[in-house]
């Protein structure tokens, strides 16, 4: 398979701990990028980092990329309740296709 | 501030029986997808369209048909449904098929029974 593939599949932790998840793949990438879903809901983009980038922040969010691990990994910093969610990597092939993995199951509790 | 749009969102079938999923956009975005999501298994592209007037297979696309019916609009049939289609099937767009981020609609959750 080329999807990217999420670790770990669930983690749980209280509000203010931050929460850290590792997607790896297999081919290279043009890009790769986080998404969110809420319970129920469709997905949400939250970043993408391009294969010549390294480090991206948004807000409380922060992205590292390792090409040469073929790697990632999204860090929520003071997480919250509310970031109660279920997060994919996705990973762009040269190709052109978009490939999603199978997702980490977040729990924040309050 | 609609962007992505689906229905229904939720359809109870019968073996065999068809039916059509519609998706719109509002973006003015020339590439739309069709996955399917379920249970372990992540996301799962069925078909695309990169711009109107084509569309391609994805990894699943046994079972369904598409139509990009102009630049706003791509639906999904399944001409005669399995128990096998039981899944939340997710409209989605973006700006170019090669970069960027994908705007994802509420999903349409079908069983077949």
């Amino acid at each position: 398979s080329q999807q990217g593939e999420e670790d770990p599949q669930a983690l749980s932790i209280q509000e203010g701990e931050n929460a850290t998840m590792n997607c790896s793949y297999k081919t290279s990438i043009n890009n790769l990028q986080w998404y969110r879903q809420n319970s129920g809901r469709g997905l949400v983009h939250l970043i993408l980092i391009r294969s010549n980038e390294r480090e991206k922040h948004s807000g409380r969010l922060r992205v590292t990329l390792d090409t040469s691990k073929k790697s990632s990994s999204l860090l929520i910093t003071a997480s919250r309740a509310a970031d109660t969610a279920s997060y994919f990597c996705a990973t762009r092939s040269t190709l052109g296709r978009l490939y999603f993995g199978r997702g980490t199951q977040l729990t924040v509790w309050p | 501030n609609a962007g992505v749009t689906q229905t229904p969102k939720f359809q109870v079938l019968k073996t065999g029986q068809s039916m059509t999923l519609q998706c719109a956009q509002d973006m003015n975005h020339n590439s739309m997808y069709w996955y399917r999501q379920d249970p372990g298994m992540g996301l799962r592209l069925i078909y695309y369209s990169a711009s109107e007037g084509t569309t391609d297979k994805g990894e699943v696309p046994n079972g369904y048909n598409v139509s990009r019916l102009n630049k706003r609009e791509f639906s999904l049939r399944l001409e005669s449904a399995a128990p096998s289609q039981t899944s939340v099937y997710f409209c989605a767009s973006s700006r170019d098929r090669n970069t960027g981020e994908l705007f994802f609609g509420e999903g349409s959750r079908l069983t077949v029974l």
